[in-house]
Protein backbone atom coordinates (compact mmCIF):
# COMPACT_ATOMS: atom_id res chain seq x y z
CA UNK A 1 0.00 0.00 0.00
CA UNK A 2 1.06 3.43 -0.78
CA UNK A 3 -2.09 5.41 0.09
CA UNK A 4 -0.25 7.04 3.07
CA UNK A 5 3.51 6.36 4.07
CA UNK A 6 5.38 7.58 7.24
CA UNK A 7 8.83 7.77 7.89
CA UNK A 8 10.66 6.74 10.05
CA UNK A 9 8.93 3.22 10.77
CA UNK A 10 10.94 2.94 14.20
CA UNK A 11 12.75 5.50 15.96
CA UNK A 12 14.57 5.50 19.21
CA UNK A 13 15.74 8.87 20.70
CA UNK A 14 16.51 10.15 24.23
CA UNK A 15 15.23 12.74 26.25
CA UNK A 16 17.33 15.94 24.82
CA UNK A 17 16.90 14.80 21.29
CA UNK A 18 15.20 16.41 18.80
CA UNK A 19 13.58 14.39 16.30
CA UNK A 20 10.96 14.52 13.58
CA UNK A 21 8.27 12.17 11.77
CA UNK A 22 6.67 12.68 8.41
CA UNK A 23 4.17 11.78 6.82
CA UNK A 24 2.88 11.35 3.13
CA UNK A 25 -0.10 10.83 1.31
CA UNK A 26 -0.60 10.37 -2.09
CA UNK A 27 -4.59 10.04 -2.70
CA UNK A 28 -5.31 13.97 -3.04
CA UNK A 29 -6.62 14.42 0.32
CA UNK A 30 -7.47 17.63 2.24
CA UNK A 31 -7.33 16.52 5.33
CA UNK A 32 -4.61 14.72 7.82
CA UNK A 33 -4.57 14.04 11.20
CA UNK A 34 -2.12 12.71 13.88
CA UNK A 35 -2.90 9.98 16.11
CA UNK A 36 -0.96 8.47 19.27
CA UNK A 37 -1.34 4.62 20.04
CA UNK A 38 -0.53 3.65 23.22
CA UNK A 39 -0.79 0.02 24.59
CA UNK A 40 -4.65 -0.67 26.18
CA UNK A 41 -5.53 2.73 25.53
CA UNK A 42 -7.53 4.02 22.92
CA UNK A 43 -6.68 5.76 19.63
CA UNK A 44 -5.76 9.40 20.86
CA UNK A 45 -6.92 12.09 18.46
CA UNK A 46 -3.29 14.73 18.86
CA UNK A 47 -3.82 16.82 15.60
CA UNK A 48 -6.16 17.73 12.86
CA UNK A 49 -5.54 19.88 9.50
CA UNK A 50 -7.75 21.02 7.04
CA UNK A 51 -6.24 22.15 3.94
CA UNK A 52 -2.89 22.84 5.53
CA UNK A 53 -4.74 25.14 8.43
CA UNK A 54 -4.79 23.62 12.13
CA UNK A 55 -8.38 23.30 12.98
CA UNK A 56 -7.80 20.69 16.21
CA UNK A 57 -5.63 20.86 18.64
CA UNK A 58 -6.36 18.12 21.16
CA UNK A 59 -3.99 19.62 24.44
CA UNK A 60 -1.35 18.21 23.49
CA UNK A 61 2.02 19.14 25.35
CA UNK A 62 3.83 21.64 23.65
CA UNK A 63 6.98 19.34 22.95
CA UNK A 64 5.08 17.54 19.76
CA UNK A 65 5.29 20.46 17.66
CA UNK A 66 2.85 19.93 14.25
CA UNK A 67 3.74 20.91 10.71
CA UNK A 68 1.66 21.11 7.47
CA UNK A 69 3.59 22.83 4.75
CA UNK A 70 0.97 21.48 2.05
CA UNK A 71 -1.92 19.08 1.25
CA UNK A 72 0.09 15.82 0.82
CA UNK A 73 2.78 16.82 3.72
CA UNK A 74 2.19 16.79 7.38
CA UNK A 75 5.33 16.09 10.35
CA UNK A 76 5.44 16.01 13.60
CA UNK A 77 8.75 17.88 15.32
CA UNK A 78 9.64 15.92 18.88
CA UNK A 79 11.93 17.48 21.37
CA UNK A 80 12.19 16.83 24.92
CA UNK A 81 10.08 13.97 24.84
CA UNK A 82 9.21 11.90 28.14
CA UNK A 83 9.54 8.04 28.60
CA UNK A 84 5.73 7.87 28.87
CA UNK A 85 5.77 9.67 25.20
CA UNK A 86 6.92 6.26 23.75
CA UNK A 87 4.11 4.92 21.61
CA UNK A 88 3.31 4.24 17.62
CA UNK A 89 2.24 7.07 16.24
CA UNK A 90 -0.15 7.14 13.36
CA UNK A 91 -0.90 9.50 10.34
CA UNK A 92 -4.60 9.76 8.87
CA UNK A 93 -5.66 11.32 5.82
CA UNK A 94 -9.56 11.93 4.64
CA UNK A 95 -10.71 13.63 1.61
CA UNK A 96 -12.08 16.27 3.77
CA UNK A 97 -12.54 16.66 7.47
CA UNK A 98 -16.09 15.96 7.86
CA UNK A 99 -16.99 14.00 10.04
CA UNK A 100 -18.47 10.75 7.65
CA UNK A 101 -15.27 10.90 5.54
CA UNK A 102 -13.16 7.65 5.56
CA UNK A 103 -9.73 8.11 7.47
CA UNK A 104 -6.94 6.63 5.84
CA UNK A 105 -4.22 5.34 8.21
CA UNK A 106 -0.66 4.98 7.45
CA UNK A 107 1.70 2.62 8.80
CA UNK A 108 2.90 4.43 11.80
CA UNK A 109 5.96 5.28 13.68
CA UNK A 110 6.78 3.36 16.57
CA UNK A 111 8.78 5.79 18.62
CA UNK A 112 11.07 4.81 21.93
CA UNK A 113 12.14 7.65 24.26
CA UNK A 114 14.37 6.44 26.61
CA UNK B 1 -16.04 15.19 25.60
CA UNK B 2 -17.23 12.08 24.14
CA UNK B 3 -16.40 8.57 25.57
CA UNK B 4 -16.37 5.68 24.27
CA UNK B 5 -16.62 2.39 26.31
CA UNK B 6 -15.97 -1.40 23.96
CA UNK B 7 -16.49 -4.72 25.19
CA UNK B 8 -15.16 -7.05 25.41
CA UNK B 9 -11.15 -6.45 25.64
CA UNK B 10 -10.19 -9.64 24.35
CA UNK B 11 -12.83 -12.76 23.06
CA UNK B 12 -11.85 -16.03 21.27
CA UNK B 13 -14.17 -17.68 19.47
CA UNK B 14 -14.08 -21.08 16.84
CA UNK B 15 -13.93 -20.70 14.08
CA UNK B 16 -16.98 -20.86 11.98
CA UNK B 17 -18.72 -19.51 15.05
CA UNK B 18 -20.04 -15.14 15.43
CA UNK B 19 -18.06 -13.09 17.45
CA UNK B 20 -20.02 -9.26 18.83
CA UNK B 21 -18.59 -6.69 19.99
CA UNK B 22 -19.94 -3.53 21.96
CA UNK B 23 -20.08 0.08 21.81
CA UNK B 24 -21.89 2.54 24.22
CA UNK B 25 -21.20 6.74 23.61
CA UNK B 26 -21.94 9.65 25.78
CA UNK B 27 -22.64 12.12 23.59
CA UNK B 28 -26.09 12.49 21.86
CA UNK B 29 -24.66 14.27 18.95
CA UNK B 30 -22.19 11.46 17.85
CA UNK B 31 -24.18 10.56 14.34
CA UNK B 32 -21.51 8.88 12.47
CA UNK B 33 -19.59 5.32 14.04
CA UNK B 34 -16.87 3.90 12.10
CA UNK B 35 -15.35 0.15 12.79
CA UNK B 36 -11.81 -0.18 12.09
CA UNK B 37 -10.02 -3.59 11.98
CA UNK B 38 -5.89 -3.56 13.09
CA UNK B 39 -4.09 -6.49 12.48
CA UNK B 40 -0.84 -7.13 14.05
CA UNK B 41 1.73 -4.94 13.33
CA UNK B 42 -0.10 -3.05 10.35
CA UNK B 43 -1.99 0.12 10.19
CA UNK B 44 -5.92 0.57 11.14
CA UNK B 45 -8.79 -0.06 8.30
CA UNK B 46 -12.08 1.04 8.03
CA UNK B 47 -14.37 -2.13 7.93
CA UNK B 48 -17.94 -0.98 7.99
CA UNK B 49 -19.74 1.93 9.39
CA UNK B 50 -23.00 3.15 10.30
CA UNK B 51 -25.02 6.91 10.31
CA UNK B 52 -27.45 7.97 13.11
CA UNK B 53 -30.36 7.57 10.44
CA UNK B 54 -29.96 3.61 9.57
CA UNK B 55 -30.52 1.42 12.55
CA UNK B 56 -28.56 -1.60 10.70
CA UNK B 57 -25.94 -2.07 8.04
CA UNK B 58 -24.58 -5.56 6.75
CA UNK B 59 -21.65 -6.68 4.32
CA UNK B 60 -20.85 -10.07 3.87
CA UNK B 61 -20.48 -11.48 6.83
CA UNK B 62 -19.97 -8.55 8.93
CA UNK B 63 -22.87 -6.31 10.40
CA UNK B 64 -23.51 -3.51 12.44
CA UNK B 65 -26.24 -2.33 14.75
CA UNK B 66 -27.02 1.14 16.40
CA UNK B 67 -29.56 1.91 18.99
CA UNK B 68 -29.60 5.81 19.34
CA UNK B 69 -32.22 5.94 22.30
CA UNK B 70 -29.35 3.63 24.21
CA UNK B 71 -26.92 5.08 22.69
CA UNK B 72 -24.96 1.35 22.33
CA UNK B 73 -23.59 -0.36 18.23
CA UNK B 74 -22.50 -3.73 18.09
CA UNK B 75 -20.07 -5.56 15.51
CA UNK B 76 -21.43 -8.56 14.41
CA UNK B 77 -19.08 -11.26 12.31
CA UNK B 78 -20.56 -14.12 11.52
CA UNK B 79 -18.80 -17.54 10.02
CA UNK B 80 -15.50 -16.51 11.31
CA UNK B 81 -12.18 -17.11 9.27
CA UNK B 82 -8.46 -16.97 11.19
CA UNK B 83 -7.84 -14.31 8.74
CA UNK B 84 -10.77 -12.33 10.76
CA UNK B 85 -8.03 -12.32 14.28
CA UNK B 86 -7.33 -8.71 14.73
CA UNK B 87 -8.17 -5.75 16.82
CA UNK B 88 -11.28 -3.95 16.07
CA UNK B 89 -11.74 -0.77 17.24
CA UNK B 90 -15.02 0.85 17.39
CA UNK B 91 -15.77 4.91 17.23
CA UNK B 92 -17.95 7.49 17.27
CA UNK B 93 -18.22 11.17 15.56
CA UNK B 94 -20.19 14.22 16.28
CA UNK B 95 -22.07 15.90 13.71
CA UNK B 96 -21.04 19.28 12.51
CA UNK B 97 -17.39 21.05 12.81
CA UNK B 98 -14.28 19.27 11.94
CA UNK B 99 -14.09 15.71 12.52
CA UNK B 100 -13.00 14.85 15.67
CA UNK B 101 -13.35 10.80 16.10
CA UNK B 102 -13.15 8.81 19.48
CA UNK B 103 -12.29 5.53 19.74
CA UNK B 104 -13.09 2.50 22.01
CA UNK B 105 -10.09 0.75 23.93
CA UNK B 106 -9.91 -2.21 21.44
CA UNK B 107 -11.12 -6.42 20.87
CA UNK B 108 -8.51 -8.69 20.33
CA UNK B 109 -10.38 -10.95 18.29
CA UNK B 110 -8.65 -14.48 18.05
CA UNK B 111 -10.50 -17.06 15.79
CA UNK B 112 -9.30 -20.80 16.71
CA UNK B 113 -9.10 -23.06 13.87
Amino acid sequence: ETGVTQTPRHLVMGMTNKKSLKCEQHLGHNAMYWYKQSAKKPLELMFVYSLEERVENNSVPSRFSPECPNSSHLFLHLHTLQPEDSALYLCASSQGPVSTDTQYFGPGTRLTVL
Amino acid sequence: GENVEQHPSTLSVQEGDSAVIKCTYSDSASNYFPWYKQELGKRPQLIIDIRSNVGEKKDQRIAVTLNKTAKHFSLHITETQPEDSAVYFCAATPSGGYQKVTFGTGTKLQVIP
